[in-house]
């Protein structure tokens, strides 16, 4: 186990609608990043929070975006859903800066209709 | 973009055999990391190499990086059916930049390695 745990499971929504995933980290960790994993595809950044700000991002739309708590918990939320947002989504926590180890959680599985 | 190209894309052996894996990768880096993931779940790390070291071992894991040729393979001994599962190569940034995306992780598409009982 990583210690890192993410909600809901599941979650089905249609198109135009917004979601908001959640993710909670191991006690420490204050960094978090965000993946998107299409089927069949490997995992692809999102955007990275150290702190409680963002850190850098990947290539997707101001629509994706991201919230960092002191309680080492954070969010991802997607506004005006589009079929193509169905992937499983992945939180990763590690402690500070640097090239590291990160430990992933669960995964959010998100279907849009 | 995928910056690591795992080959081959899916891998059937034997229980007891041995699977290896390769992954491609395109600019320089800090880091190589393998990871696992079981049916469409939560990745698992199971090994990081470093840019400056060449072979690492752990348990049944023994992991090769070649960083003149972009390539790492990671070597499973002795497969069991519970070693069935997605295994991906990540890398990281350009060790000679710092700070934010740099400290991504960037995976390839996964090599699926099925083990028959």
């Amino acid at each position: 186990e990583t210690g890192v745990t993410q909600s809901p499971t599941h979650l089905i929504k249609t198109r135009g609608q917004q979601v908001t995933l959640r993710c909670s980290s191991q006690s420490g960790h204050n960094t978090v990043s965000w993946y998107q994993q299409a089927l069949g595809q490997g995992p692809q950044f999102i955007f990275q929070y150290y702190r409680e700000e963002e850190n850098g991002r990947g290539n997707f739309p101001p629509r994706f975006s991201g919230l960092q708590f002191p309680n080492y918990s954070s969010e991802l939320n997607v506004n005006a859903l589009e079929l193509d947002d169905s992937a499983l989504y992945l939180c990763a926590s590690t402690f500070g800066q640097g090239w590291k180890t990160q430990y992933f959680g669960p995964g959010t599985r998100l279907l849009v209709l | 973009s995928q910056q690591g190209e795992e080959d081959p894309q899916a891998l059937s052996i034997q229980e007891g055999e041995n699977a290896t894996m390769n992954c491609s990768y395109k600019t320089s880096i800090n880091n190589l990391q393998w990871y696992r993931q079981n049916s469409g779940r939560g990745l698992v790390h199971l090994i990081l190499i470093r840019s400056n070291e060449r072979e690492k071992h752990s348990g049944r894991l023994r992991v090769t990086l070649d960083t003149s040729k972009k390539s790492s393979s990671l070597l499973i001994t002795a497969s069991r059916a519970a070693d069935t599962a997605s295994y991906f190569c990540a890398t990281d940034g350009d060790p000679t930049r710092g700070g934010g995306s740099n400290y991504k992780l960037t995976f390839g598409k996964g090599t699926l390695l099925t083990v028959n009982p």
